[in-house]
């Protein structure tokens, strides 16, 4: 099936850094989205990618959908200790839009 | 606006009791409803999905099953708990009929099968 392979696995940055991590797949996605979980909570839907290209931002968040349609990237800006917490990229399965496929995540940890 | 409530938030069960995990959309009519697991904070398993009232489609052979007796009630069962069966357990919807339409989860239930 679909695999969506997505790095770092983990992070640590100072406060206030810039934050990049991303998704790559060996076939195509026609939608990217990206959630964050909080410890203890469910994912929370950041910003959707339909479009090629595209490049949509969310207050201090970034992302782009790949020319190729097999990657996305998400990057946050001046990062703050709210930020800390599980950043997963994700897309519909080939096999059935309505289920998605979702990457491993990467942790990110906002040190003072 | 559209909201979910999953509960409980936290549950201990001991081996060999049953389960059963309730999930509710409000503010949406017709949606599609997902079960999923996460372990160990990673990893989101499919496990359930329903596109109606009394359709389940199971993605994972395993000791769960899942029921959606409401439009907007999507409920989480088994009859014998397993030690494997501790972990996260998210619900989620999506609206139906509009293809690539994002996930929106739950806080999740925290189960620990002791």
């Amino acid at each position: 099936g679909q695999q969506l392979n997505q790095s770092p696995q983990s992070m640590f940055i100072q406060e206030g850094e810039d934050v990049s991590m991303n998704c790559t797949s060996s076939s195509i996605f026609n939608t990217w989205l990206w959630y964050k979980q909080d410890p203890g909570e469910g994912p929370v839907l950041l910003i959707a990618l339909y479009k090629a290209g595209e490049l949509t931002s969310n207050g201090r968040l970034t992302a782009q959908f790949g020319i190729t349609r097999k990657d996305s990237f998400l990057n946050i800006s001046a990062s703050i200790p709210s930020d800390v917490g599980i950043y997963f990229c994700a897309g519909p399965n080939s096999g059935s839009a309505r289920q998605l496929t979702f990457g491993s995540g990467t942790q990110l940890t906002v040190l003072p | 606006s559209q909201t979910i409530h999953q509960w409980p938030a936290t549950l201990v069960q001991p081996v060999g009791s049953p389960l059963s995990l309730e999930c509710t959309v409000e503010g949406t009519s017709n949606p599609n409803l997902y079960w999923y697991r996460q372990a160990a904070g990673r990893g989101l398993q499919l496990l359930f999905y329903s596109v109606g009232i009394g359709q389940i489609s199971s993605e994972v052979p395993q000791n769960l099953s899942a029921s959606r007796p409401q439009d907007r009630q999507f409920i989480l069962s088994s009859k014998k708990l397993l030690l494997s069966d501790s972990g996260f357990y998210l619900c989620a919807w999506s609206y139906r009929g509009s293809y690539n339409s994002p996930l929106h989860f739950g806080n999740g239930t925290r189960l620990t099968v002791t």
